[in-house]
């Protein structure tokens, strides 16, 4: 799986929304970039994942560049709760196989009152 | 949360000792995950499943083995425990088959804190 690199932490004002970016310069065609957040120890949550469209769901958007060798995660309207470590991870199919997930260190978001 | 429940929540162990960790899942996924996450790291793969009695190593397996005998279930046994097994191991699902143009989403139990003095 490609590598990504990402801030080690970010601040954001309260209702604001925040911007977290990721960069996966060596990503192959078949693999999805993918993200997660950590609460305070808790399991990673499943955010959401693009292959090369932008996304968007009910907690975010995934804006990918035409390239996609970067991309950048917006939460529109950050809240307190939101603070927590946001891990971007690029994972392709194997054809078959069950591919575990690769976490760095992740980007640690603080959403300031 | 895809029903996936871990126990305990919290052992302390000694070194040596035998250690199990359960992974309990209600909604008969065939993919399970056990990884392992050390402070200011990430996680990282230990074993995985992708069925009954199919398992494989993942990237850091050594001092570990696992049993997947019920689908629902997922065990995680440390033979015998060294400090630096010390960890909070988590528990993981992927829903849906693996292959060729699929994407890999996967759910994290709440995790078991281990400390092995």
């Amino acid at each position: 799986d490609a590598k990504t690199t990402q801030p080690t932490s970010m601040d954001c004002a309260e209702g604001r929304a925040a911007n977290l970016p990721c960069n996966h310069s060596t990503i192959s065609g078949n693999e999805y970039v993918y993200w997660y957040r950590q609460i305070h120890s808790q399991g990673p949550q499943y955010i959401i994942h693009g292959l090369k469209n932008n996304e968007t769901n009910e907690m975010a958007s995934l804006i990918i560049t035409e390239d996609r060798k970067s991309s950048t995660l917006i939460l529109p309207h950050a809240t307190l709760r939101d603070t927590a470590v946001y891990y971007c991870i690029v994972s392709g199919d194997s054809g078959g196989g069950a591919d575990g997930l690769t976490f760095g260190k992740g980007t640690h978001l603080i959403i300031q009152p | 949360d895809a029903g996936i429940t871990q126990s305990p929540r919290h052992k302390v162990t000694e070194t040596g000792t035998p250690v199990t960790l359960r992974c309990h899942q209600t909604e008969n996924h065939r993919y399970m995950y056990w990884y392992r996450q050390d402070p200011g790291h990430g996680l990282r793969l230990i074993h995985y499943s992708y069925g009954v009695k199919d398992t494989d190593k993942g990237e850091v397996s050594d001092g570990y083995s696992v049993s997947r005998s019920k689908t629902e279930d997922f065990l995680l046994t440390l033979e015998s425990a060294t400090s630096s097994q010390t960890s909070v191991y988590f528990c993981a699902i992927r829903k849906g088959l693996a292959g060729v143009g699929t994407y890999n989403e996967q759910f994290f139990g709440p995790g078991t804190r281990l400390t092995v003095l």
